[in-house]
This record gives C-alpha cells, structure tokens and sequence, in this order.
C-alpha cells in the first residue's frame, strides 16, 4: 500500500512552546489529509480534514488556533500545537487520501507529543 | 455513515483463522466496509474494503453477507504479529472520506 510518514515520531517539549509535527505522503498525491488524536487505551479521534490549497476544516470541540494546520503541498500536511500544555500530550496521527487507489486512506506511523 | 458493531475482544490460536465479525445493519447502498487494524503505538494500517462481493488480497478476505447487514473479516493463519485491535468502518464513497473509529476488536492471537 502507500506510504505515509511522520515526523517526528516522538518529541519532547516544555510547556508553552509550540511544536510542530509533519506528515508526508511518500509516493502518492494526497488532497486530502486528516489529522488524529489517541489517547491512552481511547480510539482515534479526528481532529481535522486537511485540503491541500484550502483552510482545515475542524471537527466540534478542537480548537482551531491551537492546533494549526497547514497544507501547502500535494505531499505535506504539517500540525503544530501552539503553546502546548501537558493536557496535550498524545498520539497525533495523520492519514493521507489515495486517490488513484480507490480513494483509500493511509495512516502514518504516529507522533507522540509528552509535554512537561 | 452507518455505525458499526463489533466485539471487544477475541482470542485466536497460532497458526488457525481468526474470523472477526463485525455488524452493520443501517448500511446503506453506497456505503463500503473498510477494515483497519493498530498495533500497539503504532498508526492504523490499511487492511481491506469491499462493497458487495467478497474481496481477497495478500493479508486477508473480506466476507460481505448477501444482505450487507454485516461481515467478516478473516486472517487465514494468524501470526503473533497480527494481535491488534482491529476496526470495522463503514462510509460512502462520496466527498466526505472521513473515517470514524469505534472502539474495534482487541485481537489477541496466542501461541
């Protein structure tokens, strides 16, 4: 299947500073891209729906200045946690639309965010 | 998008078929059934989908029944590596390609 990846896969930060995180679709063009959250033991929850070229589109209760999303390329989507807080330490995982295979949807690795 | 029923958990044997069902009875007609697995700390990987006919590839098969109200998705011979917890997603085809996750299937498989 296709390749989508994350970076980083983990990162540390104070509380207070911003982070950014990257997913790349590896050998697809993604339009669309989506960004999840996971906490411990929890399932996903979809934080956002990424198009490339256009604004983000947030799901109920995200707050959309704190959890920016940029989708400047047909291969890059980037989220970045402004001034973080430990509440937001968690798995952050993206997913990237494959076209040209059925409109599937493929999943990075994962970021784990710990804020101290 | 219809929602989707499964297990919690279940356990399969080394070696033998793990038969995961999951229960879709508000599916409609243009809705597909993806199946989704997450290992450990790790991000949801692709496994299959299908609409109406059963499907087949390289990591499993995917049985739709007649009336589409459920499924089963089937790992011939389980390995160790296939404990996960395994999704069962059902949505359309049209413009909205979100994909919704329940709490899915903790699979564990045993030696």
């Amino acid at each position: 299947g296709a390749v989508v990846s994350q970076h980083p896969s983990r990162v540390i930060c104070k509380s207070g500073t911003s982070v950014k995180i990257e997913c790349r679709s590896l050998d697809f063009q993604a339009t669309t891209m989506f960004w999840y959250r996971q906490f411990p033991k929890q399932s996903l929850m979809l934080m956002a729906t990424s198009n490339e070229g256009s604004k983000a589109t947030y799901e109920q209760g995200v707050e959309k200045d704190k959890f920016l999303i940029n989708h400047a390329s047909l291969t890059l989507s980037t989220l970045t946690v402004t001034s973080a807080h430990p509440e937001d330490s968690s798995f952050y995982i993206c997913s990237a639309r494959e076209v040209t295979a059925g409109n599937t949807i493929y999943f990075g690795e994962g970021s784990w965010l710990t804020v101290v | 998008d219809a929602k989707t029923t499964q297990p919690p958990s279940m356990d399969c044997a080394e070696g033998r078929a793990a038969n995961l069902p999951c229960n879709h009875s508000t599916i409609s007609g243009n809705e597909y059934v993806y199946w989704y697995r997450q290992i450990h700390s790790q991000g949801p990987q692709y496994i299959i989908h299908g609409l109406k006919n059963n499907e087949t590839n390289e990591m499993a098969s995917l049985i739709i029944t007649e009336d589409r109200k459920s499924s089963t998705l089937i790992l011939p011979h389980a390995t160790l590596r296939d404990t996960a917890v395994y999704y069962c997603i059902v949505k359309s085809g049209g413009s909205n390609y979100k994909l919704t996750f329940g709490k899915g299937t903790l699979l564990t498989v045993n030696p």
